[in-house]
């Protein structure tokens, strides 16, 4: 069935990079997206890539896909206090339904 | 502003007793969806509805109900058959062409008292 998977934790220390992982099943997706929920808050579209393309880059972050091995990862540079969130992959199924993992904490060190 | 707003943001419950979400949306969006979060098992899929006057049941509908009389307004009604409603509820909505990105409210905590 479908499934998204994700590490529940990363710690990381201001000012280094952060890569946060996620492997998905459905090969037929449109598009895949990276949230970032903060404490009490809903979820915040941080990008999203296109299923045809393997690598976007917004400012500080970075999006990888590799779809031969359906894995995703989030990459954020220089990372600061303020980062410090859940962050989710979801992926579109194309059904109007989306399958979201189980969210990545990121804990930023001062 | 364009955005998605559920309400309240807090709402206690005693057992037995039904209680509706509201969210609403002034997106034009066609689709709206319904979301539970509990910690460490990220977004599970209530209810879903892609178009007025019609919707769907998702992973974990039972105890709860929904209804799309309009296009802008998608309540979820958490009902007595719920055995463990505590939980943050997400209400989201998405367009049904182009970039289908779902846009979130900032979520309802629903605590049974």
């Amino acid at each position: 069935g479908e499934d998204v998977e994700q590490s529940l934790f990363l710690s990381v220390r201001e000012g280094d990079s952060s890569v946060i992982n996620c492997t998905y099943t459905d090969s037929s997706s449109t598009y895949l997206y990276w949230y970032k929920q903060e404490p009490g808050a809903g979820l915040q579209l941080l990008t999203y890539i296109f299923s045809n393309m393997d690598m976007k880059q917004d400012q500080r972050l970075t999006v990888l896909l590799n779809k031969k091995d359906k894995h995703l990862s989030l990459r954020i540079a220089d990372t600061q206090t303020g980062d410090s969130a859940i962050y989710f992959c979801a992926e579109d199924s194309g059904t109007y339904k989306y399958i979201f993992g189980t969210g990545t904490r990121l804990k930023v060190l001062a | 502003d364009g955005g998605i707003t559920q309400s309240p943001k807090y709402l206690f419950r005693k057992e037995g007793q039904n209680v509706t979400l509201s969210c609403e949306q002034n997106l034009n969006h066609d689709a709206m969806y319904w979301y539970r979060q509990d910690p460490g098992q990220g977004l599970r899929l209530i209810y879903y509805s892609q178009i007025v006057n019609d919707f769907q049941k998702g992973d974990i509908a039972e105890g709860y109900s929904v209804s799309r009389e309009k296009k802008e307004s998608f309540p979820l009604t958490v009902t007595s058959a719920q055995k463990n409603p505590t939980a943050f509820y997400l209400c989201a909505s998405s367009s049904r062409t182009g970039n289908t990105e779902a846009f979130f409210g900032q979520g309802t905590r629903l605590t049974v008292v």
